[in-house]
């Protein structure tokens, strides 16, 4: 079964800096996507960004970076010029691409709590 | 226009009581989910559904039946509450399995308290 790792419960990072969130998982997919969704304290779960194994490349959302590191099995999430509205718990998620071995479910990690100082 | 709504986003109830959370998806999407995130903020599956199909059924008790009458609508009905089924569940929908980057949108989340 694949299993997602955020190691770093609580993070703080001052407004306008940047900061990096960790994630590891295991699979013994060759294919499968990741992301990062973000759940401030309205609780809403938002979609910051998203990854496919496939691509070398890796997925920037404006100030949201990934640095994907598929053989080391790593997918950490890199916020730069950090805002106040940034601070939320962040949420590492694996979903295989084939269907029929994951029906689709996004598989979670435990969350890393992100703090903005002012 | 709310993509994904759930209904109510705040349930307070007494153990023993039977309860249902609704939820609605206005993207057109063939799969909806429910989520379940405990005290500590951990997400887990429960259940997916395709085009009104049960896809999904983790190892969650009977007193759990989800419904969909059509595949825009995903109900989540519970049976005979529990202190232990206090939690925030989330519902959440996405186009066809399998269907190339095919992400999952979440509703608001209902939070369920069992008094």
């Amino acid at each position: 079964a694949q299993t997602v790792t955020q190691s770093q419960p609580e993070m703080s990072v001052q407004e306008a800096e940047t900061v990096t969130l960790s994630c590891t998982y295991d699979t013994s997919e060759s294919d499968y996507y990741l992301f990062w969704y973000k759940q401030p304290p309205s609780r809403q779960m938002i979609l910051v960004i998203r990854q496919e194994a496939y691509k070398q490349q890796n997925a920037t959302e404006n100030r949201f970076s990934v640095n994907f590191q598929k053989a080391a099995k790593s997918f950490s999430l890199k916020i730069s010029d950090s805002q106040l509205g940034d601070a939320a718990m962040y949420f590492c998620a694996y979903r295989d691409i084939r269907e029929e071995t994951s029906g689709s479910r996004l598989t979670f990690g435990e969350g890393t709590q992100l703090t903005v100082n002012p | 226009d709310t993509a994904v709504s759930q209904t109510p986003k705040y349930l307070v109830t007494q153990m023993g009581n039977d309860k249902s959370i609704k939820c609605e998806q206005n993207l057109g999407h063939d799969t909806m989910y429910w989520y379940k995130q405990d005290s500590k903020k951990f997400l887990k599956i429960m259940f997916s559904y395709n085009n009104k199909e049960l896809i999904i059924n983790e190892t969650v008790p009977n007193r759990f039946s989800p419904k969909s009458p059509d595949k825009a609508h995903l109900n989540l009905h519970i049976n005979s509450l529990e202190l232990g089924d206090s939690a925030v569940y989330f519902c959440a929908s996405s186009q066809v399995p399998g269907a190339s980057g095919s992400t999952q949108f979440f509703g608001p989340g209902t939070r369920l308290t069992v008094l």
